[in-house]
């Protein structure tokens, strides 16, 4: 795998807080993205990266940001946590954008 | 746009039966790619399999194995005498060919094997 690690793998915040996640990967893979996962939704693509600095917007970038400014990481912030934002969390990478994505373990997002 | 449709939400089989979950895309694009992904009760997600749109050949692999037709735009992928390690959900997905290619995924579907 591409060994990938996110953090933190669960968390619980209160409504309005900043959070931000970390997605942190060891392969020098230049894609990296930001899916949702939710019940009767599958996966959703928040946000994703093509190189440092490079980032755009998915399927479901409101209330989101981004940054990249290494290749090995990728993060995600939620700037004003909102309970509509609780939800699983993946990231993943590839080598070039067409090839399989490899996912991390996810992480837990608990908004009340 | 394109769009990934998954229309067994569930699936309840006993072990040893055979099952096939359906995946049906659309894409306006000639080139694109198809991906299966697994997700067991642990949660990781575990990539199975890609097959790009100029390769119809059907793929075995051990008792996975995956029915691509561009006519009816469909990617099934079937289990042969399923076991109840194959208890998880199953994720179809779809990349096209143009720009940053992202993946769209379907909403999967859950298989349950009963012993």
């Amino acid at each position: 795998d591409a060994g990938i690690t996110q953090s933190p793998r669960h968390k619980v915040t209160e409504t309005g807080t900043p959070v931000t996640l970390r997605c942190h990967q060891t392969e020098n893979h230049r894609y990296m993205y930001w899916y949702r996962q939710d019940p009767g939704h599958g996966l959703r693509l928040i946000h994703y990266s093509y190189g440092v600095k490079d980032t755009d917007k998915g399927e479901v970038s409101d209330g989101y940001s981004v940054s990249r400014s290494k290749t090995e990481d990728f993060l995600l912030t939620l700037e004003s946590a909102t309970s509509s934002q609780t939800s699983v969390y993946f990231c993943a990478t590839n080598r070039d954008s067409n090839q399989p994505q490899h996912f991390g373990d996810g992480t837990r997002l608990s908004i009340l | 746009a394109q769009k990934v449709t998954q229309a067994q939400t569930e699936i309840s089989v006993v072990e040893k039966e055979d099952v096939t979950l359906d995946c049906v895309y659309e894409t306006r694009d000639t080139t694109y790619y198809l991906f299966w992904y697994k997700q067991p009760p642990s949660g990781e997600l575990v990539f199975l399999i890609r097959r790009n749109s100029f390769d119809e050949q059907n793929e075995i692999s051990g008792r996975y194995s995956w029915n691509f037709q561009k006519s009816t735009s469909s990617f099934n992928f079937t289990i042969t005498a399923s076991q109840v390690v194959d208890s998880a959900v199953y994720f179809c997905a779809l990349s096209e060919n143009s720009g940053y290619s992202t993946l769209t995924f379907g909403k999967g579907t859950m298989l349950l094997v009963s012993p």
